[in-house]
């Protein structure tokens, strides 16, 4: 089953606004990430951020992360047409082989 | 640097036929594997992951296996497949656990299953 939710499941802006997306989980977590997929691609790694890390900055990504709510959210500033993608939160809860739980992901489309 | 290949990039297959799709990662050593498929508009459900030459788990049962013949190729199999074999399926690695479990993906296979 899915640990990770993002909300919402899809997000229309214009360019140069601000997208957020929020993403929760059940279950304690060693650290969580982001991640971006254009369609019919790979994904790219964005962001990590730790469990005892409550926000961190990247360019124009900034995630926040509260354990005690079990919430992480994503937010892109001044967004350009290119962020158009899909992004997922993963949590890596500390098992064996490191392994990912993926949320169902958030459609942004950025309209220039 | 490090870079994962996986082919083919689209493949059609009738019903019942095997599959055989391949991973190959270069640029480490001993990395961990993983086997992903993804629908149409959804999230990545794991198959398999792999932490060594031969070692294999299963995430969720189905009509698929894995190997790892080598340390740095993971090959994706199905004797006969399904309808319901048909998405995205996607190879990603990663090195722990200095790697702090973050996962790098290959371009991914379109199967298509009819």
């Amino acid at each position: 089953s899915q640990q990770g939710e993002e909300d919402p499941q899809a997000l229309s802006i214009q360019e140069g606004e601000n997208a957020t997306m929020n993403c929760s989980y059940k279950t304690s977590i060693n650290n969580l990430q982001w991640y971006r997929q254009n369609s019919g691609r790979g994904l790219v790694h964005l962001i990590l951020i730790r469990s005892n890390e409550r926000e961190k900055h990247s360019g124009r990504l900034r995630v926040t992360l509260d354990t005690s709510k079990k919430s992480s959210s994503l937010l892109i500033t001044a967004s350009r047409a290119a962020d158009t993608a899909s992004y997922f939160c993963a949590t890596d809860a500390n098992n064996a082989g490191n392994m990912l739980t993926f949320g169902g992901g958030t459609r942004l489309m950025v309209k220039p | 640097s490090q870079t994962i290949h996986q082919w083919p990039a689209t493949l059609v297959q009738p019903v019942g036929s095997p599959l055989s799709l391949e991973c190959t990662v270069e640029g480490t050593s001993n990395p961990n594997l993983y086997w992903y498929r993804q629908a149409a508009g959804r999230g990545l459900q794991l198959l398999f992951y792999s932490v060594g030459i031969g070692q294999i788990s299963s995430e969720v049962p189905q009509n698929l296996s894995a190997s790892r013949p080598q340390d740095r190729q993971f090959i994706l199999s199905s004797k006969k497949l399904l309808l319901s074999d048909s998405g995205f399926y996607l190879c990603a690695w990663s090195v722990p656990p200095e790697g702090e479990g973050i996962q790098y993906f290959g371009a991914g296979t379109r199967l298509s299953v009819l």
